[in-house]
């Protein structure tokens, strides 16, 4: 069965701190795994996927395809990171999307 | 920077109504979705639409759910006859490729009474 997991509902940290927000997915093929966003009052926007590598925002994620795992970290957390993200595996070819239950950080001042 | 539109933004029903939700996809994308979100859980896929078709549907979307692109622009989902359970947040997503960035609309809350 396809399905992403983020053992996580909240994660509250200090400013300055490290944050690793984790997600987990169990999918038969190879897949295709991104991490969105969604600040308070805004739309679902997508923060990055592992295809493009890239360091969004000072955050990255590694796909561990041994440990089926897709953690995003970012060494300093910032205030302007509280949000609720999500972790999504793209399934099949239709793009369809498959989210995980969502991690809410809250970064304290 | 283009946005994906929905709309109403709010809306509220009684049990057995239809409700049409409207969406306003980024102008060159061709694939397009609807995802729910019912309170506190997590956001599930609903199905994908591509060339004037349904590509995947999942089981939540069964006959009493339609979609159609009628005059090439708005992508709408129909609830034929709302039920209490189908009160949640509808997003639409549409995406340029096929998995790529799906970009979302803000969401439609609807609210069966």
């Amino acid at each position: 069965a396809q399905r992403v997991t983020q053992p996580e509902k909240l994660l509250s940290v200090f400013k300055g701190a490290p944050v690793e927000l984790k997600c987990n997915y169990s999918y038969s093929g190879s897949p295709e795994l991104f991490w969105y966003v969604q600040y308070s009052r805004q739309r679902l926007q997508l923060l990055l996927r592992h295809i493009s590598r890239e360091s969004i925002k000072g955050f990255t994620a590694d796909l561990n395809k041994g440990e089926t795992s897709f953690h995003l970290k970012k060494p300093f957390a910032q205030e302007e990171d509280s949000a609720m993200y999500y972790c999504a595996l793209s399934s099949g070819n239709t793009g369809k999307l498959i989210f995980g239950q969502g991690t809410t950080l809250q970064v304290k001042p | 920077e283009p946005e994906v539109t929905q709309t109403p933004s709010h809306q509220v029903t009684q049990m057995g109504q239809e409700v049409i939700l409207r969406c306003v996809p980024i102008s060159n994308h061709l694939y397009f979705y609807w995802y729910r979100q019912i309170l506190g859980q997590k956001v599930e896929f609903l199905v994908s639409f591509y060339n004037n078709e349904i590509s995947e549907k999942s089981e939540i979307f069964d006959d009493q759910f339609s979609v159609e692109r009628p005059d090439g622009s708005n992508f709408t989902l129909k609830i034929r006859s709302t039920k209490l359970e189908d009160s949640a947040m509808y997003f639409c997503a549409t995406d340029r490729e096929v998995g790529t960035e799906a970009f979302f609309g803000q969401g439609t809350r609807l609210t069966v009474v």
